[in-house]
């Protein structure tokens, strides 16, 4: 079965600061990766995701994420964060193996920004 | 448009009671996914939904149960009530199942979150 760690479980980062959040995954085929931020108050909502092409994906409000195989990472940047981006973000992944698949979530990390 | 919405929004039960929480998809959505989180995890999966027809269940044991309806909307039913079972419960919604490779995005709902004691 698959499996997601995310090894940061709170960030505190000053406005304009750079953001990287781990994520790695154990599976031994393909996979789809996600991200998804809930911030204060709302409901979970996708940032980004990888089905397949380029490692680099690009997601809204300027996140981005890149697949590295080798490592079985899937790692959240950002070059400067911003107040709005306080929120607990969520590393998820799915087996590409074929059929119907379930969603594995990480255990989230907190992210504080402050001004 | 409406998103995913969930009722009811708080509910406190006791130990070995049943409860049922509803979710209705976002219009013309066909799947619907539901997910328990426990204060301070991640979302853990528990069912998905397609075309009325189980399609896929994580490791929770028979007590938890769940169906949908024609309109697509489903209900998530729990018998026999644990003190871990308290947690927040999500329902998801895409416009086809989660598929191994597939490009659905699920958008979630606010939750119920349940409170056994």
């Amino acid at each position: 079965a698959q499996s997601v760690s995310q090894h940061n479980h709170h960030v505190i980062l000053s406005e304009a600061a750079s953001l990287e959040l781990g994520c790695n995954y154990s599976y031994g085929g393909t996979v789809n990766l996600f991200w998804y931020v809930q911030y204060p108050g709302q409901h979970l909502q996708l940032l980004l995701k990888y089905f397949s092409g380029d490692p680099l994906v690009k997601g809204i409000k300027g996140f981005e994420a890149e697949f590295i195989k080798s490592k079985f990472s899937f790692n959240l940047r950002k070059p400067s964060v911003q107040w709005s981006d306080t929120a607990e973000y969520f590393c998820a992944v799915t087996p590409n193996s074929g059929g119907y698949q379930k969603v594995t979530f990480g255990i989230g990390t907190k992210l504080q920004v402050i001004p | 448009d409406a998103g995913v919405t969930q009722s009811p929004t708080h509910l406190i039960k006791t130990r070995g009671q049943q409860v049922t929480l509803r979710c209705s998809p976002i219009s013309g959505h066909k799947s619907v996914s539901w997910y328990q989180q426990v204060l301070g995890q991640g979302p853990q999966f528990i069912f998905q939904y397609y075309e009325k027809e189980e399609r896929g269940r994580g490791n929770f044991p028979d007590r938890f149960s769940a169906r949908q309806f024609p309109n697509y909307s489903s209900e998530l039913n729990v018998n026999a009530l644990l003190l871990g079972d308290s947690a927040l419960y999500l329902c998801a919604s895409s416009l086809g199942a989660i598929l191994a490779g597939g490009g659905e995005t699920q958008y979630f709902g606010p939750g119920t979150r349940l409170l056994v004691l």
